[in-house]
């Protein structure tokens, strides 16, 4: 079946970039989206990324798509305390009706 | 964005009783809804999907007699946890299908604890 990976943990100091990456294997994708996730909450959009795109730039945030390998990462530049959460990876294929997680990664911002 | 709001937020049950959430899109018919479980530290399983008017599709594993859905209008979908355990506290997230955005939008949530 259809599979997202993703690696589970990333620190990174105040103030660096964040890179945080994905894998997927559905090639029919139609989107690919990033959610963010703090603690006891639900999930928060942050960006998405249609599947004929290579890239996508919203501010802080930056998704790049290899379509060829079925990567995507999402960068944040200037990481803040703030970006501490959990960042879920997720495809949608058939106009929608599916949707596939990645186990998510918790990002750590260390002061 | 399209809002789907969760009712209620956080629900505490005595066990063998049941609970029933709310799931409802407010600005856009939805006629596919989506239930999705997530275990403390772990990623969103998809537990059943619901179509307005019909019978919900349940995913491998996950009991219909259990997790009662009801999807009743084109804009509310209820999921009723029947005879609650322990083992069934988790979180629990619905999302609606906008047909014409062909995306998913996802509720806030809604937290059971089962004493």
């Amino acid at each position: 079946g259809e599979d997202v990976e993703q690696s589970l943990f990333l620190s990174v100091r105040e103030g660096d970039s964040s890179v945080i990456n994905c894998t997927y294997t559905d090639s029919s994708s139609t989107y690919l989206y990033w959610y963010k996730q703090e603690p006891g909450a639900g999930l928060q959009l942050l960006t998405y990324i249609f599947s004929n795109m290579d890239m996508k730039q919203d501010q802080r945030l930056t998704v790049l798509l290899n379509k060829k390998d079925k990567h995507l990462s999402l960068r944040i530049a200037d990481t803040q305390t703030g970006d501490s959460a959990i960042y879920f990876c997720a495809e949608a294929y058939n106009y929608g009706q599916n949707f596939v997680f990645g186990p998510g990664t918790r990002l750590s911002v260390l002061p | 964005g399209a809002v789907v709001s969760q009712h209620p937020s956080r629900v505490i049950c005595k066990s063998g009783t049941s609970v029933k959430i709310e799931c409802r899109s407010l600005d856009f018919q939805a006629t596919t809804m989506f239930w999705y479980r997530q275990f403390p530290k772990q990623s969103l399983m998809l537990m059943a999907t619901s179509n307005e008017g019909s019978k919900a599709t349940y995913e491998q594993g996950v009991e219909k007699d259990k997790f009662l859905i009801n999807h009743a209008s084109l804009t509310l979908s209820t999921l009723t946890v029947t005879s609650a355990h322990p083992e069934d506290s988790s979180f629990y997230i619905c999302s609606a299908r906008d047909p014409g955005q062909e995306t998913q939008y996802f509720g806030p949530g809604t937290r059971l604890l089962v004493l």
